[in-house]
């Protein structure tokens, strides 16, 4: 009931394409749902997160979609560039304790 | 990167040897916690610490334990390392509570032989 599972594994897109990565959770204690931006040889960063009260939000390319009766979230990067090429971590976690749960990652290679 | 550093950034290491793995934060956060990553787990939370003395175990602490005597240091120990311990490490702060942006430091590789 703690996982996030998360798709696809490896993802290439061609410059100005649309991403798509999706996740999916269990449990419904879950109120927070970040996306963690992680470059080579760096830190995983926060890119975009939502709370379940609403089912989108967009930040420049970056739109979150939730679906909560469904329990399925999905990042969207839209015109996506060489520089969006890293991994992407979705997670969830909720008010009942202090633990944040990471989807298995997405490793994005946008082509040129 | 929220003003946390992670020390040594890399290490190499015997099986059998004990290593300390150092955070520092200078945000003044107080929740503070270690990932470990590896190739197709994400990162899985080892031990996390709510406040000065207080911590707690993730979904991987076996083998690690956890000492944080000043807000902003926290200490991850592998008792005795094993091969299976060798992966990327990674120490992350957050001011609230979990509904919350954590900030992640850049990492130490840690090799045991």
């Amino acid at each position: 009931q703690q996982q996030v599972k998360q798709s696809p594994q490896s993802l290439i897109v061609q410059k100005g394409g649309i991403s798509i990565i999706n996740c999916a959770y269990e449990n419904t204690a879950f109120d927070y749902f970040p996306w963690y931006q992680q470059f080579p040889g760096k830190g995983p960063a926060l890119l975009i997160a939502i709370r379940p009260d609403v089912s989108e939000k967009k930040e420049g390319r970056f739109t979150i979609s939730f679906n909560k009766s469904a329990k399925q979230f999905s990042l969207h990067i839209m015109d996506s560039q060489p520089g969006d090429s890293a991994t992407y971590f979705c997670a969830a976690s909720g008010m009942g304790g202090f633990k944040t749960i990471f989807g298995a990652g997405t490793r994005l290679f946008v082509k040129a | 990167d929220a003003g946390i550093t992670q020390s040594p950034r890399h290490k190499v290491t015997e099986t059998g040897t004990p290593v300390t793995l150092r955070c520092h934060q200078t945000e003044n956060h107080r929740y503070m916690y270690w990932y470990r990553q590896d190739p197709g787990h994400g990162l899985r939370l080892i031990h996390y610490s709510y406040g000065v003395k207080d911590t707690d175990k993730g979904e991987v602490s076996d083998g690690y334990s956890v000492s944080r005597s000043k807000t902003e240091d926290f200490l991850l120990t592998l008792e005795s390392a094993t091969s299976s311990q060798t992966s990327v490490y990674f120490c992350a702060t957050g001011a609230s509570k979990v509904s919350d942006t954590q900030y992640f430091g850049p990492g130490t590789r840690l090799t045991v032989l």
